[in-house]
């Protein structure tokens, strides 16, 4: 089975600090897709990152990047100069292939000022 | 521009009774996905569509029901709702195997 495992159920950060948040996955396929996902109080979905399986260069948009671990199956997530909007809950997700997204259960991160 | 459109918001069912969720989407997407979320528990599939005329069963099936009669609509039904549905429902879209899921702005559904 397909899994994704977010070992840290809550965590919190200064504003303007640094945070990683760990994601690992587990699965047979070559092949695949990663993501994270934010889920701010007003309950949207929206996409921060995403990376393919198959690149070795580390995904980056702004204040985020990822540490992708082929090797390992992880999948952690970096957040710089954290924001008070940063606040929200956090979904590792992955797509083997052509499948359905697998989602962990979630990091609650709470950016203090 | 919506993108991906569920409808209702919020709504209150009494045990056993039966409603429909409906999920639009205006981007030509041909995957189309139905989630629950409840606490503690991440979002968990329900359903899948990988095209217009097609639909799967995800993680946690039972007792629900989907319909892909048109690609841009994808219904999650309940005939008897249970106090166990009650939760979060999530629709979610995309257009091809390596392209992200959009997703709407969820349905809160409570059963008393």
């Amino acid at each position: 089975a397909q899994t994704v495992t977010q070992s840290q159920p809550e965590m919190s950060v200064q504003e303007a600090e640094t945070v990683t948040l760990s994601c690992t996955y587990d699965t047979s396929e070559s092949n695949y897709y990663l993501f994270w996902y934010k889920q701010p109080p007003s309950r949207q979905m929206i996409l921060v990152i995403r990376q393919e399986a198959y690149k070795q260069q580390n995904a980056t948009e702004n204040r985020f990047s990822v540490n992708f671990q082929k090797a390992a199956k992880s999948f952690s997530l970096k957040i710089s100069d954290s924001q008070l909007g940063d606040t929200a809950m956090y979904f590792c997700a992955f797509s083997p292939g052509n499948t359905p997204l697998v989602f962990g259960k979630g990091t609650r991160l709470s950016v203090i000022a | 521009n919506a993108g991906v459109t569920q409808t209702p918001k919020f709504r209150v069912l009494k045990t056993g009774q039966s409603m429909t969720l409906l999920c639009a989407q205006d981007m030509n997407h041909e995957y189309m996905y139905w989630y629950r979320q409840d606490p503690g528990m991440g979002l968990r599939l329900i359903h899948y569509s990988v095209g217009e005329g097609t639909t799967a069963k995800g993680e946690v099936p039972d007792g629900y029901n989907v319909s892909r009669l048109k690609k841009q609509n994808f219904l999650l039904g309940l005939e008897s709702a249970a106090p166990s549905q009650t939760s979060v429902y999530f629709c979610a879209s995309k257009g091809w195997s390596n392209q992200p899921q959009h997703f709407g702005d969820g349905t809160r559904l409570s059963i008393l």
